[in-house]
């Protein structure tokens, strides 16, 4: 069946970088664009960026501009999301999903990646 | 950056109807999409386009949409539908981006 899943959860220190992965099955990797979304404890939804797996271009939240990269490798169809420069404010579930482009809609989602931030 | 607004929290009776609503410029010109989260779990789709649902959505999941508001409605809604329900759309500030609503809690008294 059609699923994404993500890497393990991370405990990182401030200043440091994250690095997640998302695998994705049963359908053709290069077919759909992935993003990343994350929630923070208790807060909402918050959308950070896009990759296009076909050819790796991508898009960012103004927010995480110069902070974010997302990459794919297509050999393993599987992206990754790479946030540097970490803040207590990062700690929160990182999640990818795919994206039914024709409507926008994020029809399927990874199970999630807890990402703590702490010294 | 476009924004979506949506009440933080609405309560209905077993078997009521609820409506949701999604407030922002962007929804001049592109659908909302309605997602469902409960609580530990990744969100779900529940509403795309004009008013699709995806399979295994029940149909007492509807959207509709006018103007720059967007609407999820619950018609006879479930102990189960108590959960938080999130609009997105795409942002009209720039090609594939996209902007996600500030979430409703919906409970089912």
């Amino acid at each position: 069946q059609v699923q994404l899943v993500q890497s393990g959860a991370e405990v990182k220190k401030p200043g440091a970088s994250v690095k997640v992965s998302c695998k994705a099955s049963g359908y053709t990797f290069t077919s759909y664009y992935m993003h990343w979304v994350r929630q923070a404890p208790g807060q909402g939804l918050e959308w950070m960026g896009i990759i296009n797996p076909s050819g790796g271009s991508t898009s960012y939240a103004q927010k995480f501009q110069g902070r974010v990269t997302m990459t794919r490798d297509t050999s393993t169809s599987t992206v990754y999301m790479e946030l540097s420069s970490l803040r207590s404010e990062d700690t929160a579930v990182y999640y990818c999903a795919r994206v039914y482009e024709s409507w926008g809609a994020f029809d399927i989602w990874g199970q999630g990646t807890m990402v703590t931030v702490s010294s | 950056s476009s924004e979506l607004t949506q009440d933080p929290a609405v309560s209905v009776a077993l078997g009521q109807t609820v409506r949701i609503t999604c407030q922002g410029d962007s929804l001049r010109s592109y659908y909302a999409s309605w997602y469902q989260q409960k609580p530990g779990q990744a969100p779900v789709l529940v509403i795309y386009g004009k008013n699709n649902r995806p399979s295994g959505i029940p149909d007492r999941f509807s959207g509709s949409s006018s103007g720059n508001t967007a609407s999820l409605t619950i018609t006879g809604a479930q102990a189960e539908d108590e959960a938080d329900y999130y609009c997105n759309s795409r942002d009209s500030s720039g090609n594939h981006l996209y902007v996600f609503g500030t979430g409703t809690k919906v409970t089912v008294l």
